[in-house]
C-alpha cells in the first residue's frame, strides 16, 4: 500500500495563479482532509470530505476550493494564488474522520512570489 | 481557533533519559490523540486516548488523560536519537466538530546522543 500519495512535492506560483494539488490513497477511507502547517501555528484544517461528493469547510477554507468525485482522490484548488498561501500542505486521510488515526501524506510546499 | 496546546514548545535532553510533554485543551472531547513529525515529513500517528480512558501505553509511549483538568501528557522513555521530532496533540470534538481534528503547535524534541 502506497497510503497517501500527494503530488506536486514542490511549487512555486506567481501571485494570481491558479493550480492544483493532488492527494489520493489506496485505503478505501471515507475521510479526508487537507490541512496547511505555518511555522509557529501548527496545523489548520483547510476542507475536509466524510465521503463522495460531500465536503465542508474547516478553520481556514477561503482561497480554497475542493471536490471528492471517487474515493480516492481528493484534490485542492488553489483559485487566485496570494502569498499568504505560502505553507506547507498535508492531506490526511482515516476512516472516521476525528474519531480514528489520520495517515498522513508527505505535504507539498508551497511558495506564492 | 487551536484547541490543544502542547507544553514545553521545546525541550532538550540526552539519550536514555525520559522525555515529557504535555497538552492542555479548552473544550470537551471524544478523544485526544498524539502524532510525530520528523523534518520535512508528514505526520505519523502515535496513540490514540478515548475520553473514557486514564492511560494508554504503546512500547515506550504512555500517554495519560485527565479529562477534569483538560490535559494530557506523553512520557517517552529511555529516549533515542531517533525519537528527536516534533510532538503534536490532537483532540477529537463531539456532536458538531466529530469530523475535525485540532492540532496544537507542537513541541520539539531533540535527543542528543
Amino acid at each position: 500500500n502506497a497510503g497517501v500519495t500527494q503530488t506536486p512535492k514542490f511549487q512555486v506560483l506567481k501571485t494570481g495563479q491558479s493550480m492544483t494539488l493532488q492527494c489520493a490513497q489506496d485505503m478505501n477511507h471515507e475521510y479526508m482532509s487537507w490541512y496547511r502547517q505555518d511555522p509557529g501555528m501548527g496545523l489548520r484544517l483547510i476542507h475536509y470530505s466524510v465521503g463522495a461528493g460531500i465536503t465542508d469547510q474547516g478553520e481556514v477554507p477561503n482561497g480554497y476550493n475542493v471536490s471528492r468525485s471517487t474515493t480516492e482522490d481528493f484534490p485542492l484548488r488553489l483559485l487566485s494564488a496570494a502569498p499568504s498561501q505560502t505553507s506547507v500542505y498535508f492531506c490526511a486521510s482515516s476512516w472516521t474522520g476525528s474519531n480514528s488515526p489520520l495517515h498522513f501524506g508527505n505535504g507539498t510546499r508551497l511558495t506564492v512570489t | 481557533s487551536q484547541q490543544g496546546e502542547e507544553d514545553p514548545q521545546a525541550l532538550s535532553i540526552q539519550e536514555g533519559e525520559n522525555a515529557t510533554m504535555n497538552c492542555s485543551y479548552k473544550t470537551s472531547i471524544n478523544n485526544l490523540q498524539w502524532y510525530r513529525q520528523n523534518s520535512g515529513r508528514g505526520l505519523v500517528h502515535l496513540i490514540l486516548i478515548r475520553s473514557n480512558e486514564r492511560e494508554k501505553h504503546s512500547g515506550r509511549l504512555r500517554v495519560t488523560l485527565d479529562t477534569s483538568k483538560k490535559s494530557s501528557s506523553l512520557l517517552i522513555t529511555a529516549s533515542r536519537a531517533a525519537d528527536t521530532a516534533s510532538y503534536f496533540c490532537a483532540t477529537g470534538g463531539s456532536g458538531g466538530s466529530n469530523y475535525k481534528l485540532t492540532f496544537g503547535k507542537g513541541t520539539l524534541l531533540t535527543v542528543n546522543p
